[in-house]
């Protein structure tokens, strides 16, 4: 039972376009959005997150998008630069009153290639 | 350093033998947890400490994992009897713990292979 899912193993992108990940999620429970991105041999590094409240947060070329209703949410990264290559996981933990409170369900990942 | 630290970064052992990984977490997080990424899986929640609440350890996957944090900072995840199943990267983070909706920053990672 996958809760979150990635369904893009990977994307390609010209340098300067815009890079689209997207995301998909089952549980009504979640209440929280977070996307990191990793590097081989490292661990996760967070990027941006959004509460179920709002339905887009933005961090400089970084925008998360939120439809709670279609249980969707995406990233933008505009432009993208080739220092962006990396694998994007998204993840979802839930309010106090389930059972998601606390721990992170991940997605499977998208790895992301940005070409000069 | 600021930032989850992780301990060794790597480890190779041989079926059968006990496996000690640690983690210390950021200052003043008094939220901390445990992951797994098995080769070509997403991450894999495995336990959950919250201050000096009994923790959430529903992802364990049997009773050869446990997990300890002492005074409440450090914490070490400990594998019996590994089986080559084990084999992943291990990670630790750890939040502010406030309660509600908490971003999770996470170390580095132990690659524990075993033979």
């Amino acid at each position: 039972d996958q809760q979150v899912k990635q369904n893009s193993p990977s994307l390609s992108v010209q340098e300067g376009r815009i890079s689209i990940l997207n995301c998909d999620y089952t549980n009504s429970m979640f209440d929280y959005f977070l996307w990191y991105k990793k590097y081989p041999a490292e661990g996760p590094t967070f990027l941006i997150s959004i509460s179920s409240i709002k339905d887009k947060n933005e961090d400089g070329r970084f925008t998360v998008f939120l439809n709670k209703s279609a249980k969707h949410l995406s990233l933008h990264i505009v432009p993208s630069q080739p220092g962006d290559s990396a694998v994007y996981f998204c993840a979802a933990s839930g309010d106090a009153g389930g059972t998601s409170y606390g721990k992170l369900t991940f997605g499977q990942g998208t790895i992301l290639t940005v070409h000069p | 350093g600021a930032g989850v630290s992780q301990s060794p970064s790597n480890k190779v052992t041989e079926k059968g033998k006990d496996v000690e990984l640690r983690c210390d977490p950021i200052s003043g997080h008094t939220a901390l947890y445990w992951y797994r990424q098995s080769l070509g899986q997403g991450l894999e929640f495995l336990i959950y400490f919250q201050g000096n609440s009994a923790p959430d350890k529903s992802g364990l996957p049997s009773d050869r994992f446990s997990a300890e944090r002492t005074g409440g900072s450090v914490s070490t995840l400990t594998i019996q009897r590994t089986q080559q199943e084990d084999s992943a990267v291990y990670l630790c983070a750890s939040s502010l713990g406030r309660g509600g909706q908490e971003t999770q920053y996470f170390g580095p990672g132990t690659r524990l292979l075993v033979l």
